[in-house]
């Protein structure tokens, strides 16, 4: 079965610290994708960023970054110079690689982040 | 905007009631997965359509029923409803991945229902 941990339930930084929040994921598919996704307070869910199990490559966006390990079975994101618009519920999702269709979504529990001024 | 458009925004109910929550997806997405969010339990797969289809299905009570209609929009049907019910239900669509893949999921803004 699937499963995604994120151990930190909440985390509160001065704004422009730099803040990583980690995802451990636990599958036996050789091929899988994991998924980032913000919760702002106004509840909507927002898609930040897809990785395949086959793409180690770190990314970077702006002010946000990725940390693809398959060794340790992590994805992590960092959040450079944080922002208070950066205050969120982040998810880190995993799903299964399906042929013809989607698979669904197995969400971690979600990383309070609070950026204080 | 995701372009997938949920109604209503919120509802409020007694227990014991039928509700029928409306989705609809992104132009030319073919899937529709609707999602429970609660406090308890977090964020929790329920159901999956394609292009009419059932296609899978999670944590979904007996109470619940979902469809896709030919037009793609989808309803999800909660029944005999209980205060445990109370939750945020997410609707996403996403494009299909071709031969093989997992796309992301767009989601639309939530419905939340609370029980009386």
């Amino acid at each position: 079965a699937q499963k995604v941990t994120q151990a930190q339930t909440e985390i509160s930084v001065v704004e422009k610290e730099d803040v990583t929040l980690d995802c451990v994921y636990e599958t036996r598919d050789t091929t899988y994708y994991l998924f980032w996704y913000k919760q702002p307070p106004s509840g909507e869910l927002v898609f930040l960023i897809r990785r395949n199990s086959f793409d180690e490559q770190n990314e970077i966006s702006g002010r946000y970054s990725w940390n693809f390990q398959k060794s340790t079975s992590s994805f992590n994101f960092t959040i450079t110079a944080s922002q208070v618009v950066d205050s969120a519920v982040y998810f880190c999702a995993l799903s299964e690689s399906y042929t013809g269709a989607n698979s669904k979504l197995t969400f971690g529990k979600g990383i309070t982040l609070s950026v204080r001024p | 905007d995701s372009g997938v458009t949920q109604t209503p925004k919120h509802l409020i109910t007694a227990t014991g009631q039928r509700v029928t929550l409306r989705c609809s997806p992104r132009s030319g997405d073919l899937s529709v997965y609707w999602y429970q969010q609660s406090l308890d339990q977090g964020l929790q797969f329920l159901i999956q359509y394609y292009n009419g289809e059932e296609r899978a299905k999670g944590n979904i009570l007996e109470r619940f029923s979902a469809q896709q209609f030919p037009d793609l929009h989808s309803e999800l049907n909660l029944s005999s409803l209980e205060l445990g019910d109370s939750a945020l239900y997410f609707c996403a669509s996403s494009v299909q991945p071709g031969t093989s893949g997992s796309n992301e999921q767009f989601f639309g803004p939530g419905t939340r229902l609370t029980v009386l």
